[in-house]
């Protein structure tokens, strides 16, 4: 049971560059997030999911696209990457059928955009 | 003005001291009070949480909430050096999973 896998854990990009961060989770869980970790920001919701084929912003969506086409999966996409994306990124699942439930985060992808 | 607000520290303390963090948070529709913790280039993994208000115990660890107060708070009892790490608070509303965060204390404790 892995848990949530986040891949890669490095990367670095130029300016204007696109990339997508995978996240796959082994749970079962319905809810799937993503949040970005900045220095004396804390942590701050980007996109977020309910359910396969279904996603809605969260408080810093700008610059970001996510899709959920089965429970296991949910990539984030930069479409193009600017320095202001230099962040560490997580990942978290967790399943609210049966109330609140534990957020589960993955070990993080750390990006550079040069 | 940020949602919840927590001081970023850095905390130095010395084995065995009481580790005392807080935050505080301006929405009244939070419902769920959760710490987490974050050791270096880790992700973050939920220590405690609580419901509405009240305090909870779990071994050294004591969170309280105070919901008129808009107030939580997490203690460490008899800290040791393996509790150095990033303390995050965050909470929820009750019908909406999403978390909010505060920007997290950085905690050393020194053997």
């Amino acid at each position: 049971n892995a848990g949530v896998t986040q891949t890669p854990k490095f990367q670095v990009l130029k300016t204007g560059q696109s990339m997508t961060l995978q996240c796959a989770q082994d749970m079962n869980h319905e809810y799937m997030s993503w949040y970005r970790q900045d220095p004396g920001m804390g942590l701050r919701l980007i996109h977020y999911s309910v359910g396969a084929g279904i996603t809605d912003q969260g408080e810093v969506p700008n610059g970001y696209n996510v899709s959920r086409s089965t429970t296991e999966d949910f990539p984030l996409r930069l479409l193009s990457a600017a320095p202001s994306q230099t962040s560490v990124y997580f990942c978290a699942s967790s399943d609210p059928i049966q109330g609140w439930t534990e957020a589960f985060f993955g070990q993080g992808t750390r990006l550079t955009v040069v | 003005q940020k949602e919840v607000e927590q001081d970023p520290g850095p905390l130095s303390v010395p084995e065995g001291a009481i580790v005392s963090l807080n935050c505080t948070y301006s929405n009244s529709a939070f419902q769920y009070f959760m710490w987490y913790r974050q050791y270096s280039r880790k992700g973050p993994e939920l220590l405690m949480y609580t419901y509405s208000s009240g305090n909870k115990e779990d071994g050294r660890f004591t969170a309280q909430v105070d919901k008129s107060s808009k107030y939580i708070s997490l203690f460490i009892r008899d800290s040791q050096p393996s509790d150095s790490a990033t303390y995050l608070c965050a909470m929820s509303r009750s019908a909406d999973y999403k978390l909010s965060f505060g920007a997290g204390t950085t905690v050393t404790v020194r053997a």
